[in-house]
């Protein structure tokens, strides 16, 4: 069964720091997506990315947050001076085809970052 | 103002039992979706409904439009069943996956 990949499972930096969370998505997959949850905390849409371009954000998704898809495969997260309430799970997402298709959502297994 | 609420919070059943995880919502949407996220933190997509009702297996989500609401059953439940069930909700917009998502339920299935 196809899945989502992300990479690292678990990060712990220095608040400040820049980080990059990687994912791979489903490789025929054409919707892209970041959430968060922070412990205890329900799940948070931050952005959603299709045609190489972010369709959509939050308004958590301020400044300090960007994403891209370097090489067609990968799609990362980058928070470029982490803050102590960017402690989270990172989850990325990623659905198929327009239509009924790009409503199945496929989650990995998640990204946690802790922010020292 | 939680636009998607789910209840119980916490539910604790016998195996064997029939379970029922409820979602109300106030906005317009044109899907709902019900998840499933286990203790190592990972999230599966179990259903998603525009109307009606689903089935896999032991499990069946069904929706009211009108009535804003959505239940998730789980009959014959087991201790594996034991998870956090996520409802949440499309709520228009450009990005079919800009969703909405409740608090969860905490369901705990006893042998």
């Amino acid at each position: 069964e196809p899945e989502v990949t992300q990479t690292p499972s678990h990060q712990v930096t220095q608040m400040g720091q820049e980080v990059i969370l990687r994912c791979v998505p489903i490789s025929n997959h054409l919707y892209f997506y970041w959430y968060r949850q922070i412990l205890g905390q329900k799940v948070e849409f931050l952005v959603s990315f299709y045609n190489n371009e972010i369709s959509e954000k939050s308004e958590i998704f301020d400044d300090q947050f960007s994403v891209e898809r370097p090489d067609g495969s990968n799609f990362t997260l980058k928070i470029r001076s982490t803050k102590l309430e960017d402690s989270a799970m990172y989850f990325c997402a990623s659905s198929g085809l327009a239509g009924a298709g790009a409503n199945v959502l496929t989650f990995g297994a998640g990204s946690r970052l802790t922010v020292l | 103002k939680n636009e998607v609420e789910q209840s119980p919070q916490n539910l604790t059943a016998q195996e064997g039992e029939f379970i029922t995880i409820n979602c109300s919502y106030s906005v317009g949407i044109s899907a709902l979706h019900w998840l499933q996220q286990h203790p190592g933190g990972g999230i599966v997509s179990l259903f998603m409904l525009s109307s009606g009702k689903k089935k896999h297996g032991r499990l069946i989500a069904t929706i009211n439009i009108q009535e804003k609401h959505s239940s998730l059953h789980i009959t014959a439940s087991h201790p594996r069943d034991s998870a956090v069930y996520i409802c949440a909700v499309h709520a228009g917009g450009t990005s079919y996956g800009k969703l909405t998502f409740g608090q969860g339920t905490i369901l705990t299935v006893h042998p």
